[in-house]
């Protein structure tokens, strides 16, 4: 089993949708977790960053973490055909030898 | 534009070849991540370094070394190459500005190994 599980989609909604992106880990010593997102094998960029349990809003995005429950969210409102791309979660523990754990991604489609 | 500077964009060399991949991290960083991006293992961690010093090894090769200079920025040296190597290998900086909490990708190098 992965450390973190990440549904590959493709997702395919309707522009104005409200979009749900979803991982889940096993790590309990995952305390930093991140939304990325990628463009047809561009860089990965950072979106979200939260720290343990919360929710954290930038924008159109929503980031939510559930700690207990060892699942992450991230919410776009409005979503945009400019929106269409792969979108990767990450987390790690804590020090700054922590490397990255990557979810696979999850490919969304936003349709005019 | 993250500010982590990546090159060549792309590389196509020939299998049993050895190739060296270069990495500006951010200005202010001292920490520099190598990743590799395949289309059925997803984003893998190879390496990380710190103001010059190894700090933590993922799943690296030991045909795959890596080393950062005084002046931070960062080299990747892939040798023997197999057709198993071909991929995007990412370089990702982050720990300055007080900040060792997240990680800035650059742009990648895509390698072809025929």
């Amino acid at each position: 089993q992965k450390e973190v599980e990440q549904d590959p989609g493709p997702l395919s909604v309707p522009e104005g949708a409200i979009v749900s992106l979803n991982c889940t880990y096993s790590n309990s010593a995952f305390q930093y977790f991140m939304w990325y997102r990628q463009y047809s094998r561009k860089g990965p960029e950072l979106l979200m960053y939260t720290y343990s349990s919360g929710n954290k809003e930038d924008g159109r995005f929503t980031a939510q973490v559930d700690k207990s429950s060892k699942y992450i969210s991230l919410f776009i409102r409005d979503s945009q055909p400019s929106d269409s791309a792969t979108y990767l979660c990450a987390m790690r523990g804590t020090g700054t030898a922590s490397k990255l754990t990557f979810g696979t991604g999850t490919r969304l489609q936003v349709t005019l | 534009d993250s500010g982590v500077t990546q090159t060549p964009k792309h590389l196509i060399t020939a299998t049993g070849q050895r190739v060296t991949l270069r990495c500006s991290p951010r200005s202010g960083d001292l920490s520099v991540y190598w990743y590799q991006q395949s289309l059925d293992q997803g984003l893998q961690f190879l390496i990380h370094y710190y103001n010059g010093e190894e700090r933590a090894k993922g799943n690296i090769l030991e045909r795959f070394s890596a080393q950062q200079f005084p002046d931070l920025h960062s080299e990747l040296n892939l040798s023997s190459l197999e057709l198993g190597d071909s991929a995007l290998y990412f370089c990702a900086s982050g720990g300055g500005h007080g900040n060792t909490d997240t990680q800035y990708f650059g742009p990648g190098t895509r390698l072809t190994v025929l």
